[in-house]
């Protein structure tokens, strides 16, 4: 079955530094994509960044790159020069393609996700 | 362009109450999702709409939860009656095809608490 695994339950980073978020996916399909998102306090899913499995080249959106190890099935945030603002739950998730009766549909799939704390 | 919204913003009711949620997605996006997140945890699809018609429901506990999508357009999700461990942020999501691909928007969430 897909799944998501974050293993970080909460991260402290210094205001200005660099983060990873870990993310390991279990998936045996070949076409699949990753997302993260960002959920403040104030409860709305911000999306930051999205790799196909396809992709060759890591995406990268300003301050936020996903470090794809596809062998390795680790799908980990890179957020560089962290602000106060960043401080948020931080989800990865996994969209796949199930058959069902009506044809092909893709689920998302969300890990548990990893509160990030950024102080000043 | 106009995010996905939702309402109420929060509600609090006592248990065996029944509730209802509103959302309306991004003008033009085909597929609606419904998710349950309950505090500590990611979301869980509830319930996906392509268009008027459901194309998962698998973890939807249909029988207090009920969700329709008449026109296509936006959609109501019940509860009816609720319990306690119904208390979870629901979140509206909608993409613009199937595959997802174009990314996923949520709405900001309906807060339930059931006392």
């Amino acid at each position: 079955a897909q799944k998501i695994t974050q293993t970080q339950p909460g991260m402290f980073v210094q205001e200005k530094e660099a983060v990873t978020l870990d993310c390991t996916y279990d998936t045996s399909d070949q076409s699949y994509g990753l997302f993260w998102y960002k959920q403040p306090s104030s409860g709305e899913m911000i999306f930051l960044i999205y790799q196909g499995s396809y992709d060759e080249q890591n995406a990268t959106e300003g301050r936020y790159s996903l470090n794809f190890q596809k062998a390795r099935k680790s799908a980990n945030l890179v957020i560089s020069a962290s602000q106060l603002g960043d401080s948020a739950m931080y989800f990865c998730a996994m969209s796949y393609s199930r058959l069902n009766s009506g044809g092909s549909n893709y689920k998302l799939t969300f890990g548990k996700g990893t509160l990030l704390t950024v102080n000043p | 362009e106009a995010g996905v919204a939702q309402s109420p913003r929060y509600k609090i009711i006592e248990k065996r109450q029944s509730v209802a949620f509103w959302c309306n997605p991004i003008s033009g996006h085909a597929t609606l999702y419904w998710y349950q997140q309950i505090l500590g945890q990611g979301p869980k699809l509830l319930i996906q709409f392509q268009n008027n018609g459901v194309v998962d429901d698998s973890q939807l506990p249909k029988d207090r939860f009920s969700a329709e999508r008449l026109k296509g357009v936006d959609s109501t999700l019940k509860i009816q009656p609720a319990k306690l461990e119904d208390s979870a942020v629901y979140l509206c999501a909608s993409s613009l095809d199937l595959r997802g691909n174009y990314g996923y928007t949520f709405g900001s969430g309906t807060r339930l608490t059931v006392v």
